[in-house]
């Protein structure tokens, strides 16, 4: 059974970098996969922030594009996120989730992550 | 970027009603359209995809139709437990977005 762990700082500072990293355990970490990165915004919705696969370059929302990265270390299992300038309207619970098929379900997703952007 | 709206934002429902959610994409997305369940202080959980084909353990109340632009996610005979948010997903182009979410209360 695949299973996906958030973890990272739960408070950063105004204008610092937010980093997470998500550990994958169970099931391949290639073969096709989208290892995506998503946020909700405390009583709202969700965003999608943007996947890496092994078929490409990673793949952002434009609305964060100049801020942030996403990358896999395969032999760590381990799929990384960084957000740097963050201001309070990053704060948010940030959800690793894995992408699979042509019509890109995510079926399976971490428990999330809590980061408050505060001074 | 391809926008999802979600209809009604809130669904009242007894236990053992039929209810139907609605979906609609900005631009057709054809049949690339996903639905999830949330509950509070939860992750999403998958229940359809590709507009109509059921998850793997998703009980076959559930069940999703649609094309192009006008999607629905009907749940038979409500369960206590289906009390939570429902969220359509486009994944036709990038950025994946979703709705809002409609969120299913007990009347």
């Amino acid at each position: 059974q695949v299973q996906l762990q958030e973890s990272g700082p739960g408070l950063v500072k105004p204008s610092g970098t937010l980093s997470l990293t998500c550990a994958v355990s169970g099931g391949s970490i290639s073969s096709g996969y989208y290892w995506t990165w998503v946020r909700q915004a405390p009583g709202k919705g969700l965003e999608w922030i943007g996947e890496t696969s092994d078929s490409g370059s990673p793949n952002y929302n434009p609305s964060l594009q100049s801020r942030v990265a996403i990358s896999l270390d395969h032999s760590k299992r381990l799929l990384s996120l960084s957000l740097t300038s963050v201001t309070a309207a990053d704060t948010a619970v940030y959800y690793c989730a894995r992408g699979t098929g042509s019509y890109r379900p995510f079926d399976f997703w971490g428990q999330g992550s809590l980061v408050a952007v505060s001074s | 970027d391809i926008q999802m709206t979600q209809s009604p934002s809130t669904l009242s429902a007894s236990v053992g009603d039929s209810v139907t959610f609605t979906c609609r994409a900005s631009q057709t997305i054809y049949t690339f359209l996903n639905w999830y369940q949330q509950k509070p202080g939860k992750a999403p959980k998958l229940l359809i995809y590709a507009t109509s084909d059921l998850e793997s353990g998703v009980p076959s109340r559930f069940s999703g139709t649609g094309s192009g632009t006008h999607f629905t996610l009907t749940i038979s005979d409500v369960q206590p437990e289906d009390f939570a948010t429902y969220y359509c997903q486009q994944s036709f182009t990038t950025p994946i977005t979703f709705g809002h979410g409609t969120r299913l209360e007990i009347k």
